[in-house]
């Protein structure tokens, strides 16, 4: 099975401070039809997952432009340019490349 | 308004069964690819099952393969993970979530509220 890892696995930050997530594959997550599916879920406390990022770096409807997602490969990156005190929860990565799919151990942000 | 509403959740007994339901709305549910992820107490995600929409191809995770049975009804808008010989480690919030395409390797687009399993003597 591909391993997920993520790192940190907590993240504290300052409000209107940049957060970044890391999330490595233990093989590459380049499908063979070209694409690359890598996802970024959030979960707030006491909330069901919500999907932000698709396919590396394509926004859901109604996610904030802060959020964005890049890599490529075995290496990929979540970023928000500004946290807001909404943004607090649980932030996971899943591949969709090889069955079974798997999720990141997850990362815990945090306000300071 | 998408919707996902799941049921069946409860506490049974070591080697028991469980059918858990999910009530799609708001999409035309025969495109679309549909999933089962489970959270244990505390824990991450996992994917547990999923069936593709273009061929009803269906998929399991190692842990739950031969136990679990995953199908769709779309005469009635419903997804359903019918769980045998439950064990201790099969608790967890089950959520049913739809996926974006009629293939699973897309992603999630919409989670239900989930329902809870818990085996226990």
């Amino acid at each position: 099975d591909v391993v997920m890892i993520q790192s940190p696995l907590s993240l504290p930050v300052t409000l209107g401070q940049p957060a970044s997530i890391s999330c490595r594959s233990s093989g590459s997550l380049v499908h063979s039809d070209g694409n690359t599916y890598l996802s970024w879920f959030q979960q707030r406390p006491g909330q069901s997952p919500r999907r932000l990022i698709y396919k590396v770096s394509n926004r859901d409807s109604g996610v904030p432009d802060r959020f964005s997602g890049s890599g490529s490969g075995t290496d990929f990156t979540l970023e928000i340019s500004r946290v807001e005190a909404e943004d607090v929860g649980v932030y996971y990565c899943m591949q969709g490349t090889l069955w079974p799919y798997t999720f990141g151990q997850g990362t815990k942000l945090e306000i300071k | 308004e998408v919707q996902l509403l799941e049921s069946g959740g409860g506490l049974v007994q070591p080697g028991g069964s469980l059918r858990l339901s999910c009530a799609a709305s708001g999409f035309t549910f025969s495109r679309f690819a549909m999933s089962w992820v489970r959270q244990a107490p505390g824990k991450g995600l996992e994917w547990v099952s999923g069936v593709r929409s273009t061929d009803g191809s269906t998929y399991y995770v190692d842990s739950v393969k031969g136990r679990f049975t995953i199908s769709r009804d779309t005469s009635k808008n419903a997804l359903y993970l019918q769980m045998n010989s439950l064990r201790a480690e099969d608790s967890a919030i089950y959520y049913c979530a739809k996926i974006t395409t009629p293939y699973l390797r897309d992603g999630m687009d919409v989670w239900g509220q989930g329902t809870t399993v818990t085996v226990s003597s």
